[in-house]
């Protein structure tokens, strides 16, 4: 079953980097995924599509503090010199026979 | 430029129906498969349903199906969400996304409850 795991929270202090991380369950570590940014009470906004090799083609706009890699079955979003309004729910999310989302990463900056 | 903007959600008994629209605009919207995502109350992204770019191929979470339709007008640039046998927990916020979740709307609150 393809599933997406992502860690509940995490935080970082304001200018430092954190990195995010998103777990494809056993036998998918092939696919490829999309991660996507929930600031408070807003709708989600794409950052970008991340490969199995780590190449990653950002959304409009997303400034490139924003960065992705891979490494077997983990995806990562890495987000440098970090601004308060980075602070949101991050989300992986891939496609199999339908479409599948990971529980999502609340991220506070310090 | 691309938008979508959801409309339709509101409040409905449980049982009742309720149809969602999402008008598209800035992007030729018959070229792309397009998907409703929905969030419950301090919850995590759901998917619900995708479409085909000519309507021929759709998929539904095993959590709707057989309750929610998924359609499309390409001449109106519009998709649509046929809810019906709504309940509790189909309480959330609706989201339309264009293909691969690269645009997404501003989203439409559905809450059921008596």
């Amino acid at each position: 079953q393809l599933v997406l795991t992502q860690s509940p929270s995490a935080s970082a202090s304001l200018g430092a980097s954190v990195k995010l991380t998103c777990t494809l369950s056993s036998g998918h570590s092939s696919y490829a995924i999309a991660w996507h940014q929930q600031q408070p009470e807003k709708g989600p906004r794409y950052l970008m599509k991340l490969n199995s090799d780590g190449s990653h083609s950002k959304g409009d706009g997303i400034p490139d503090r924003f960065s992705g890699s891979s490494s077997g079955a983990e995806r990562y979003l890495t987000i440098s010199s970090l601004q308060s309004e980075d602070e949101a729910d991050y989300y992986c999310q891939t496609w199999g026979t339908g479409v599948v989302f990971g529980g999502g990463t609340k991220l506070t900056v310090l | 430029q691309v938008q979508l903007v959801e409309s339709g959600g509101g409040l409905v008994k449980p049982g009742g129906s309720l149809r969602l629209s999402c008008a598209a605009s800035g992007f030729t919207f018959s070229d792309y498969y397009m998907s409703w995502i929905r969030q419950a109350p301090g919850k995590g992204l759901e998917w619900v349903s995708y479409i085909s770019s000519s309507g021929s191929t759709i998929y539904y979470a095993d959590s709707v199906k057989g309750r929610f339709t998924i359609s499309r007008d390409n001449a109106k640039n519009s998709l649509y969400l046929q809810m019906n046998s709504l309940r509790a927990e189909d309480t959330a916020v609706y989201y339309c996304a264009r293909d691969r979740f690269d645009y997404w709307g501003q989203g439409t609150l559905v809450t059921v409850s008596s």
